[in-house]
């Protein structure tokens, strides 16, 4: 049964930097594009960032780009989204997601999420 | 970018009632497009994909139609374990989009 366990959540300042990780298993993560999405308080789901396989190309949403960093270890079953120059409106529950469709590198729906980790950044 | 435009933000309906969802993309989107349903403290749980397939063991009440830019969500027959924030979610390129969400209340 394929499941996700997110990490590395936890009360920032705006400014610095926080690793989120998440450790995949029953299923081969090499297989599959991963994703991170977001939910802020009071807020709608938004995708934050995307990671295809298997050369690893990554996307990112405007808001985030330059700042977030979305990066894949197969061999550690692990994906990772580095966030750098946090900001106050980072704040939300940050979600990691496997692609639904294997063995393809554009990104698509999500059929397997985990159950999160909240990012404070707060003065 | 293309936005996408879900409506109503919220809803109230009645156990039974047929309860119906709109997202509207602003381009074209072929077929890409899927819906989320997500339960207070829960992650999001994927019910449909490419606009009116149906996720494997998702209930039969659930159904998706649509093409280009202007799609639907149906419960028929609305169940009180319904009771959840539907997101729909274009993939037809990046950035990925999801709806602004429709918060589904029993009356």
């Amino acid at each position: 049964q394929a499941q996700l366990v997110e990490s590395g959540g936890g009360v920032v300042h705006p400014g610095r930097s926080l690793r989120l990780s998440c450790a995949a298993s029953g299923f081969t993560l090499s297989d599959y594009a991963m994703h991170w999405v977001r939910l802020a308080p009071g807020k709608g789901l938004d995708w934050v960032a995307g990671i295809s396989i298997p050369g690893g190309h990554t996307y990112y949403a405007d808001s985030v780009r330059g700042r977030f960093t979305i990066s894949r270890d197969n061999s550690k079953n692990t994906v990772y989204l580095q966030m750098n120059s946090l900001r106050l409106e980072d704040t939300a529950l940050y979600y990691c997601a496997k692609d639904s469709v294997p063995r393809d590198n554009y990104l698509y729906h999500m059929d397997v999420w985990g159950q999160g980790t909240t990012v404070t950044v707060s003065s | 970018d293309i936005q996408m435009t879900q409506s109503p933000s919220s809803l109230s309906a009645s156990i039974g009632d047929r309860v119906t969802i709109t997202c509207q993309a602003s381009q074209d989107i072929n077929n890409y497009l899927s819906w989320y349903q997500q339960k207070p403290g829960k992650a999001p749980k994927l019910l449909i994909y490419d606009a009116s397939t149906l996720e494997t063991g998702v209930p039969l009440r659930f159904s998706g139609s649509g093409f280009g830019t202007d799609f639907t969500f149906t419960i028929n027959s609305l169940q009180p374990e319904d009771i959840a924030t539907y997101y729909c979610q274009k993939y037809d390129d990046v950035p990925i989009t999801f709806g602004q969400g429709t918060r589904l209340e029993i009356k």
